[in-house]
């Protein structure tokens, strides 16, 4: 197993700009999540999804667009790129453990707007 | 707004020594979960408490939910350089609408264990 995967892992782009991050999960996870992380901010949620063709908004979610096509994939979006939006990426995954939603997370993008 | 605030943001000991970081709140969660994460990775989960009072231990680690369920303490003994990294707490409550749960993180606690 492969996990949480995200491609890129980093990139560079200049303010307007668009791109969009592409998590993969090959657990079978229901639930998907997209959060970023900032200095002394922790980990803030963004977007996520309880299962394939449903989106709900998190804590900061504008700016932000996100789409779950397929199961295994969940794709987050900068339609136009602002600084503020200079972060780490991550997205991760959950299952229901029994007691908790155990959450799994890929390595993160490392996005820079200039 | 902030709902989980950690303490100490930075500690730096000799390996060997104890330490406890610290993860309160105002808010009653459903469970409190601990991850760790290193430079250039993701948050890796260590533990799960859920019951109020709950103790966990995990080879030296050793971590607490309060009994009101508001707050977590997690103590490691005889710290090794292994034991270096950011750790974050997560407050776990219901989401009713989707029947999910939504986690909210604190602000983390870096860790450096100087050999």
């Amino acid at each position: 197993n492969a996990g949480v995967t995200q491609t890129p892992k980093f990139r560079v782009l200049k303010t307007g700009q668009s791109m969009t991050l592409l998590c993969a999960q090959d657990m079978n996870h229901e639930y998907m999540y997209w959060y970023r992380q900032d200095p002394g901010m922790g980990l803030r949620l963004i977007h996520y999804s309880v299962g394939e063709g449903t989106t709900a908004k998190g804590e900061v979610p504008d700016g932000y667009n996100v789409s779950r096509l397929k199961k295994q994939n969940f794709l987050l979006g900068l339609e136009s790129a602002a600084p503020s939006q200079t972060s780490v990426y991550f997205c991760a995954s959950s299952y229901w453990s029994g007691t908790t939603y155990e959450q799994y997370f890929g390595p993160g993008t490392r996005l820079t707007v200039t | 707004t902030q709902l989980l605030e950690q303490s100490p943001q930075f500690l730096s000991i000799q390996e060997g020594e104890n330490l406890t970081v610290y993860c309160n709140s105002s808010s009653v969660f459903s469970s409190l979960q601990w991850y760790r994460q290193e430079p250039g990775e993701g948050p890796v989960l260590l533990v799960t408490v859920v019951t109020g009072g709950e103790v966990k231990k995990l080879k030296r680690l050793t971590f607490q939910f309060g009994d009101a369920r508001k707050d977590s303490s997690l103590h490691i003994t005889a710290a090794q350089p292994g034991d270096t990294g950011l750790y974050l707490c997560a407050g776990a409550k219901n989401i009713s609408n989707f029947g999910n749960e939504k986690l909210t993180f604190g602000t983390g606690t870096r860790l450096t264990i100087i050999p």
